[in-house]
């Protein structure tokens, strides 16, 4: 069964960039049609689609977020990750990467991982 | 976007009730709705797909229905595991977009 498991620093200073990478075993992220995808989520607070980028390399940003976010795979490490620029606290949350095989039905989901952006 | 809105916020119960979570888009969808249950540091699950198609291994007494702007989630005979957090999610539209949440608590 596919499992996702989400990497990365905890720690970010404001104005920097977060960078995470989502770590997929038991399937091959070139193969079939899979959307792998980030979410976020505030504390306390509810879920944030971020976007997804498609097995085809294929990529769909939320617009909130569009002009600082890049979403990439490296099929040769069966990776994808989230590159965000210009961090503020608001950027504060845990990531969670996600998949869905053949629609943004998102299953399984990675553990999440806390990140916090520090002044 | 497309907005979706869950009501209750908040829905005290207790084991053996029956409940029901309402999600309202701001514009049609279909049925491209889905459910999913989070609880305390736990990443979601999906429950239900397509508003009414149970997910592999979800228990029977899930049930989604709706189409077009409104959608219910209802629990049958609540379990223990089942007082938990519970998100809509619609994918007919990007960005993709999520309810605000439902806290199903124990009465």
């Amino acid at each position: 069964q596919v499992q996702l498991q989400e990497s990365g620093p905890g720690l970010v200073k404001a104005s920097q960039t977060l960078s995470l990478t989502c770590t997929v075993s038991g399937d091959s992220i070139s193969r079939g049609s899979s959307f792998w995808t980030w979410i976020r989520q505030p504390a306390g607070k509810g879920l944030e689609w971020i976007g997804r980028v498609y097995t085809s390399g294929s990529v769909h940003y939320n617009p909130s977020l569009e002009s600082r976010l890049t979403i990439s795979l490296d099929t040769a490490k069966n990776q994808f990750s989230l590159r965000l620029t210009s961090v503020t606290a608001a950027d504060t949350a845990v990531y969670y990467c996600a998949t869905g095989r053949e629609a943004e039905w998102f299953d399984p989901w990675g553990q999440g991982t806390l990140v916090t952006v520090s002044s | 976007d497309i907005q979706l809105t869950q009501s209750p916020s908040f829905l005290p119960a207790s084991v053996g009730d029956r409940v029901t979570i309402t999600c309202r888009a701001s514009q049609g969808i279909n049925n491209y709705l889905g459910w999913y249950q989070q609880k305390p540091g736990k990443a979601p699950k999906l429950l239900i797909y397509t508003a009414s198609i149970l997910q592999s291994g979800v228990p029977s007494r899930f049930s989604g229905s709706g189409s077009g702007t409104e959608f219910s989630l209802t629990i049958t005979s609540l379990q223990p595991e089942d007082f938990a957090t519970y998100y809509c999610q619609q994918l007919k539209t990007y960005p993709i977009t999520f309810g605000q949440g439902t806290r199903l608590e124990i009465k």
